[in-house]
């Protein structure tokens, strides 16, 4: 079965820490995506990832093939990056599947 | 560069009606797919659509369906609505080799 699994699911940090949010498959994919979603229901697409490792800002992602597993890491956290942030992927098939998402809240 | 755009953005019906949802996508990107999202089940893929053609489906009954235009403009229609109905419903765009653009969702509301 095609799945994919975020954690942590809450995530509440203090301004200026250091964040990672995780997310496994279960099988090979094509692609990984990293999605910030804000209160109002707007989605961003931050990341698209094979391999390897992006980098923009103050965002990095990276993603371990053999593990089926992606990070994707927040340096110099802001209270305006609270959102929930939705890591999907594209199986074989392509459409994309969803992880259940981590609700960031970041306190001044 | 204009993004993706659907609408109406909200929206009220009542069960049993009907409603045709709609999405213009990134001038050039030929693929659109649909998504539901609700509290209970999260982000959930509809379908895609590709050069007019639906390349893929998710696991939604047949009350849900979807075409695409020419100009690759998409609608997606709900028939005989239920109150499970209730979500945001929405679509995103993408060229060949990249990532996916969302619109900013239509919130549906059955009654």
């Amino acid at each position: 079965k095609n799945e994919v699994e975020q954690s942590p699911q809450n995530l509440t940090a203090q301004e200026g820490e250091f964040i990672t949010i995780n997310c496994s498959y279960s099988v090979g994919i094509s692609a990984l995506h990293w999605l910030q979603q804000h209160p109002g229901g707007g989605i961003v697409s931050l990341f698209m990832l094979s391999s390897g490792k992006k980098k923009h800002g103050r965002l990095i992602a990276t993603i371990n093939i053999q593990e089926k597993h992606s990070s994707l890491h927040i340096t110099a956290s802001h209270p305006r990056d609270s959102a929930v942030y939705i890591c999907a992927v594209n199986f074989g098939n392509e459409k994309l599947t969803f992880g259940t998402g981590t609700r960031l809240t970041i306190i001044p | 560069k204009a993004g993706v755009t659907q609408t109406p953005r909200y929206l009220i019906k009542t069960r049993g009606q009907q409603v045709t949802l709609s999405c213009s996508p990134i001038s050039g990107h030929r693929s659109v797919s649909w998504y539901q999202q609700t509290p209970g089940q999260g982000l959930q893929f509809l379908f895609e659509y590709f050069s007019e053609t639906q390349r893929n489906k998710g696991n939604f009954p047949g009350r849900f369906s979807g075409r695409q235009f020419s100009n690759s403009r998409s609608e997606m229609n709900v028939s005989t609505l239920e109150l499970g109905d209730s979500a945001l419903y929405l679509c995103a765009s993408s060229g060949v080799g990249r990532g996916y653009t969302f619109g900013s969702g239509t919130r549906l509301t059955v009654v």
